[in-house]
């Protein structure tokens, strides 16, 4: 299972949006709403902010949204803010009854 | 509190086996499916296995499969990862996971594990 693909790196300044993307396949992206989204600061464990490609968990701010169009998902973060800094990961359930990440995208805030 | 702490990691040999365990707390741990999660040094995330509520259906990646077994005990709220013929590449930080529609929803801390002579 081939990881999905990320840009490795993306910018922005404090109070713009971003939009990271995230490509798979239509033996995963496209085949299913399974796609989330993690948020990972260095030295510290993963944390969900997006489930189910557009849901978001209790607690995580509504800066943060999920959508998907075919084999891509998209997570954006509007309203930039230092603390939005961190690598983010996405992931998806796969046909084969596997998980499957993205590679990463590391998110600098200028 | 939802709270998930690993142990178990350590340094092995080449060939050797180890035993990871996630010891969970805060929620109804039978109910729930769980998932180990890797990291090498410096690089992604890398799903490993998981697990349903009852331990009678497992998955792996092809990267462990045949080496690594998912176990967990209910009555003891523990997850278990059993990981024989180490290679180098097995090297990361091991996290435990709730599952949460198919997503990871709490992770514990990590524990490592380095592979090397």
């Amino acid at each position: 299972q081939s990881a999905l693909t990320q840009p490795a790196s993306v910018s922005g300044s404090p109070g713009q949006s971003i939009t990271i993307s995230c490509t798979g396949t239509s033996s995963d992206v496209g085949g299913y709403n399974y796609v989330s989204w993690y948020q990972q600061h260095p030295g510290k464990a993963p944390k969900l902010m997006i489930y189910e490609v557009s849901n978001r968990p209790s607690g995580v701010s509504n800066r943060f949204s999920g959508s998907k169009s075919g084999n891509t998902a998209s997570l954006t973060i509007s309203g930039l803010q230092a603390e939005d800094e961190a690598d983010y990961y996405c992931s998806s359930y796969t046909s084969s009854s596997t998980w499957v990440f993205g590679g990463g995208t590391k998110l600098t805030v200028l | 509190e939802v709270q998930l702490v690993e142990s178990g990691g350590g340094l092995v040999q080449p060939g050797g086996s180890l035993r990871l365990s996630c010891a969970a707390s805060g929620f109804t741990f039978s109910s729930y499916w769980m998932h180990w999660v890797r990291q090498a040094p410096g690089k992604g995330l890398v799903w490993v296995s998981r697990i349903n509520s009852d331990g009678s259906s497992t998955s792996y990646a092809d990267s462990v499969k045949g080496r690594f077994t998912i176990s967990r005990d209910n009555a003891k709220n523990t997850l278990y990862l059993q990981m024989n013929s180490l290679r180098a590449e097995d090297t990361a930080v091991y996290y435990c996971a709730r599952d949460l529609v198919a997503a990871h929803d709490y992770w514990g801390q990590g524990t490592l594990v380095t592979v090397s002579s």
